[in-house]
């Protein structure tokens, strides 16, 4: 059983510019959630993907946007990239469906804009 | 809106003390409640987790009980050890909202020799 992989480990982009994160779900998980780490502080929840459909949105903006993929991967893109946007992304896979809400994290993108 | 509020970092432990991590959250319905533990330059990883009022999580000797009445599910452990430094995030889910996880803020603990 494969974990939760994210792709790249670490990017530098330029304010303006755009950017694609990329993450694989564990085996077995259908749902996809991304979420935004700034600097010691907790993950905040952009959203979550769920048969290919956006399921679930936090308090982001339109320019943060995803897809999920028939292999339930998933893709964060972010345009107009703002300074603020400087974090750690984290990606979660889970199995909805099941009683409880276990989400299962990967090691992150670190993003740096400048 | 629903929230989770942690207890301010770092905590500066000796080898072999005892832990608290406060946490309390404010949620309407009945959430579940998550702590998750960082390492360095690692993801998340679930520590333990209560679905239902008076449950108690338990895991790799941490301990947290779900107290519906004082809104709180802080994180204990007998006997810290160095391997355990880290930071620590209280989290809440609601089922009804996609799996959505609340963080708090979390914090830091330092585990000395």
């Amino acid at each position: 059983e494969t974990g939760v992989t994210q792709s790249p480990t670490h990017l530098i982009k330029t304010r303006g510019q755009q950017v694609t994160l990329r993450c694989s779900s564990q085996s077995g998980h259908n749902t996809v959630s991304w979420y935004q780490q700034a600097l010691g502080q907790g993950p905040q929840f952009i959203f979550q993907y769920y048969r290919e459909e956006e399921n679930g949105r936090g308090n982001f903006p339109p320019r943060f946007s995803g897809l999920q993929f028939p292999n339930y991967s998933s893709e964060l893109n972010v345009n107009a990239l703002e300074l603020d946007d400087s974090a750690l992304y984290l990606c979660a896979s889970s199995w909805k469906g099941q009683d409880s809400d276990e989400q299962y994290f990967g090691p992150g993108t670190r993003l740096t804009v400048t | 809106g629903d929230s989770v509020t942690q207890m301010e970092g770092p905590v500066t432990l000796s080898e072999e003390a005892f832990l608290t991590i406060n946490c309390t959250y404010t949620a309407t319905g009945y959430p579940s409640l998550f702590w998750y533990v960082q390492y360095p330059g690692e993801g998340l990883q679930l520590l333990l987790k209560a679905t239902k009022a008076d449950d108690k999580g338990s895991n790799k000797g941490f301990e947290a009980t779900y107290r519906k009445e004082t809104t709180s599910f802080h994180l204990e452990k007998g006997s810290v050890q160095v391997s355990d430094s880290a930071v620590y995030f209280c989290a809440l889910s609601k089922y009804n909202q996609g799996g959505k996880l609340i963080f708090g803020q979390g914090t830091e603990l330092s585990v000395k020799p």
